[in-house]
């Protein structure tokens, strides 16, 4: 069984710029997070999706930071216009249902510049 | 809100010790999991527990869910040097749509 698909792994932007990352969940988990993971800390939560719709952002900073997963399978998560403090690694997990294991992709680190 | 205290923050130890590292919380959790994570890579599951009191092996790792349901502790026996790598547990909440709490993580080096 496949995991779960992130990309790109590494990304190098300035501050003020865009950018976005991509995951791919395990086939068929109908539940998805996405992770923010500061260097030296435990992943913190940024948004959770059930197929297409999101279960929590109150951790998203909603002003700069924005997700979708439209079709209930991929996602995206973007972040306009970056801070320094946004460098870190950002994780896509899913699971079968909501409130069981989840498995996580290899994350995608940002340093913003 | 919710916040977790795992401990030790590292550990160094001798190859073939046997480790022990624990999480406590002030809320309850319904579940327990221990992620290890890999420089460069994603957590990876370890083991989880879902009854207060539950005691689950998987190979040389062993964990326990606290009676409590606000602590939990995993040992890993005969250390190796493959083990080495960053620990993290992890808690969650059904009435929170499955959101895990994680605590700082625990840095295990082991010396061959």
């Amino acid at each position: 069984e496949a995991g779960v698909a992130q990309s790109p792994r590494y990304k190098i932007i300035e501050k003020r710029q865009s950018v976005a990352f991509w995951c791919n969940p395990i086939s068929g988990h109908a539940t998805l997070y996405w992770y923010q993971q500061i260097l030296g800390q435990g992943p913190k939560l940024l948004i959770q999706f059930q197929n297409n719709g999101v279960v929590d952002d109150s951790q998203l900073p909603k002003d700069r930071f924005s997700a979708e997963r439209l079709k209930g399978v991929d996602s995206t998560l973007k972040i306009q216009p970056a801070k320094l403090e946004d460098s870190a690694v950002y994780l896509c997990a899913s699971s079968n249902f909501m409130n069981t294991e989840a498995f996580f992709g290899q994350g995608t680190r940002l340093t913003v510049v | 809100g919710q916040q977790l205290n795992q401990s030790p923050q590292s550990m160094f130890i001798q190859e073939g010790e046997d480790v022990s590292m624990n999480c406590t919380s002030s809320s309850i959790f319904n579940t327990w999991l221990w992620y290890k994570q890999d420089p460069g890579e994603g957590p990876v599951l370890l083991i989880a527990l879902y009854k207060a009191g539950e005691l689950t092996s998987n190979g040389r790792l062993t964990a326990q869910f606290g009676i409590t349901r606000k602590d939990s502790f995993l040992n890993i026996s005969a250390s190796i040097p493959s083990d080495v790598g960053i620990y993290f547990c992890a808690g969650q909440l059904r009435n929170q749509g499955g959101k895990l709490i994680f605590g700082q993580g625990t840095e295990l080096s082991v010396k061959p």
